[in-house]
């Protein structure tokens, strides 16, 4: 099974702040890696896919970068909704598999 | 609009079986791959299952192998997950997601295994 090592997994941001996550994958798995954002009580929602990709309707301050084993997603200036748990998702070979997850707090 | 809604959940003894089912609108259901995750209380997100659009390939977590049975009905737009033998550790909320890249997720129903 591929591993995804996410880092960090928790961390404190303020409002405007630029935030970055990163996955590694234990093997080359292309581009075929999604980033979900999940709040409380609710359903992970896509971010970005194929890595990079902006899934429609996500604000632009989100954005995706890697191939191959090192992944990052970057929110440029962090608003108040962005307060979350994100998660990597691999699906280059089965069985797929997340990241641990980074939580997002407010500093 | 996509829509993917999960039900069956509920409160089940160790050992019993439940059948969890997912209702798909919105799209052409016999056109994608399907998928069950789960995610435990406080814990991440754990891939369960997976179907193929035409049920030609199937596959499972090894943490259920054996116990569980994935299975879709195209003609009904549902997705079904049959769920035997079941453990404490099962207690989880159970999404089903659209397609291999997992682009639209149900909102969950929780099945707790507990006597």
């Amino acid at each position: 099974d591929i591993q995804m090592t996410q880092s960090p997994s928790s961390l404190s941001a303020s409002v405007g702040d630029r935030v970055t996550i990163t996955c590694r994958a234990s093997q080359g798995i292309r581009n075929d890696l999604g980033w979900y954002q999940q709040k409380p009580g609710k359903a992970p929602k896509r971010l970005i896919y194929a890595a990079s990709s902006l899934q429609s309707g996500v604000p632009s301050r989100f954005s995706g970068s890697g191939s191959g084993t090192e992944f990052t997603l970057t929110i440029s200036s962090l608003q108040p909704e962005d307060f979350a748990t994100y998660y990597c998702l691999q699906h280059n070979s089965y069985p797929p598999t997340f990241g641990g997850g980074t939580k997002v707090e407010i500093k | 609009e996509v829509q993917l809604v999960e039900s069956g959940g509920g409160l089940v003894q160790p050992g019993r079986s439940l059948r969890l089912s997912c209702a798909a609108s919105g799209f052409t259901f016999d056109d994608y791959a399907m998928h069950w995750v789960r995610q435990a209380p406080g814990k991440g997100l754990e891939w369960v299952s997976g179907i193929s659009w035409n049920s030609g390939s199937i596959g499972y977590a090894d943490s259920v192998k054996g116990r569980f049975t994935i299975s879709r009905d195209n003609a009904k737009n549902s997705l079904y997950l049959q769920m035997n033998s079941l453990r404490a550790e099962d207690t989880a909320l159970y999404y089903c997601a659209k397609e291999d890249d997992f682009d639209y997720w149900g909102q969950g129903t929780l099945v707790t295994v507990s006597s």
